[in-house]
This record gives structure tokens, sequence and C-alpha cells, in this order.
């Protein structure tokens, strides 16, 4: 079955410091994953898109790595800011079709002053 | 360019009351999709659309029905509220083909929070 799961549920952490988040897949074939990052009340917003091919990608505090060999995603934010407050969503999706794509629960990530 | 705009941004509905959702995109998107978004749960695929006129189920279609007669618009109708589709529902797009990456991103509107009690 299709899955995709991350860690942890929630997080809390201290403006400027760094965070890593979690996401495990058993999709297959594989085509891509992307982050999305929602704010409280948003719709979620593409952050990174990583193919198989791809280890690691940046998008300024951003950083994306993917392992596909152990279908095992993290998105690393570094030097956090209170911004930086809002839900992850890990999507991964298959080569092919509209419905292609298989949602994570998400990560609730709070930056505390 | 507004992107995909969803209407009401917040609605109370009795049980038994009927509603549509609206969602428009003014980006030429083919593919629209609609979800719904439980606290602590990831969003659920309720209808998607591959083009105007062609509608399928997602994983969660019972108690909803969607129509797609132009590019633009896919509203989501519920027909009989009940107290379960209290959720917040999102609406989002997306361009057909591939990128070198792979599929483009999906587009989303910032939802309808409803509440049925």
């Amino acid at each position: 079955k299709n899955q995709v799961e991350q860690s942890p549920q929630s997080l809390i952490i201290l403006e400027g410091k760094n965070c890593t988040l979690q996401c495990n897949y058993t999709v297959s074939p594989f085509s891509n994953l992307r982050w999305y990052k929602q704010d409280t009340g948003r719709g979620p917003v593409s952050l990174t898109i990583m193919t198989f091919s791809e280890n690691t990608k940046s998008n300024g505090r951003y950083t994306a790595t993917l392992d596909a060999d152990t279908k095992q995603s993290s998105l690393h934010i570094t030097a956090s800011q209170l911004s930086d407050s809002a839900s992850y969503i890990c999507v991964v999706s298959a080569p092919t079709g509209a419905n292609n794509l298989f949602f994570g629960t998400g990560t609730r990530l709070t930056v505390i002053p | 360019n507004a992107g995909v705009t969803q209407t009401p941004k917040f609605r109370i509905l009795k049980i038994g009351q009927s509603m549509t959702l609206q969602c428009t995109q003014d980006m030429n998107h083919n593919y629209m999709y609609w979800y719904r978004q439980d606290p602590g749960m990831g969003l659920k695929l309720i209808y998607y659309s591959v083009g105007a006129g062609i509608t399928d189920k997602g994983e969660v279609p019972n108690g909803y029905n969607v129509s797609r007669s132009t590019t633009e618009d896919f509203p989501l109708r519920l027909e009989l509220a009940a107290p379960s589709q209290t959720s917040v529902y999102f609406c989002a797009s997306r361009r057909v083909g591939q990128t070198i990456q792979g599929n483009q991103p999906q587009h989303f509107g910032d939802g309808t929070r409803l509440s049925i009690l």
C-alpha cells in the first residue's frame, strides 16, 4: 500500500535553532517528492521538489534531502525564524495520472522567541 | 493572477442543509482537486477532475458531488450536511504534464472552514 509517514507530529524550537523533519514513504513506482509549507489559515505552498536522482536541494534556509534507496527524505531548517511556524507536508508522486499524489499528515512546527 | 480562489472562507450549516463550496482558478490548469483536512490528519482527496466535463471520485467522496462545466470552476456540493463533514476544505489545481523534475506543483486555495451543527 502506498503510504507517506512524517515525524515528529509536532515540534517546538527556540528561534535561531535548527531542526530536521522526517518523511518516510512506501510509494512505488516513485516520481518525485515535494515538501509543502502550510501557514495557519492558508493553503499549502510548494517549497522544494526532488526526483530520485537528487540527494539534496536547498531553498534559502530550507534544505531537503532524499535517499531513494531507503525511501526517506528530510527537511532541515537552519536558523529558524518565527515565520517558520507552520505545518510541513511531504507529498510523494507516482509517475503518471492526475490522482498520483500521496500525502503525509504533516509536522506542526512552532518557533518560539 | 489570483491563483485559486475559494468562497466562502467560513460557513456554519445546520444538519440536513445543503450548500456549494466555490472554487475558481485563473491559471488555465486542467487538473483540479477537492480535499478535506481534519485536525491532525492529512489531506484527503474527495473528488478530482482532469478537465471540463470529466470528474472522478477520490478517497472520501460519500456525501459530496462535483461538476466541472468550465476549465476555471470546480464547485463542491454538499446535499445533506452531516456533523462528520465538519472540516476545512481545500481546492487545488495543477498544470498537466511533466517538467524535467516530474509533475507540476499543486496550487491551493486558502480553504473553506465549514462547521455543521
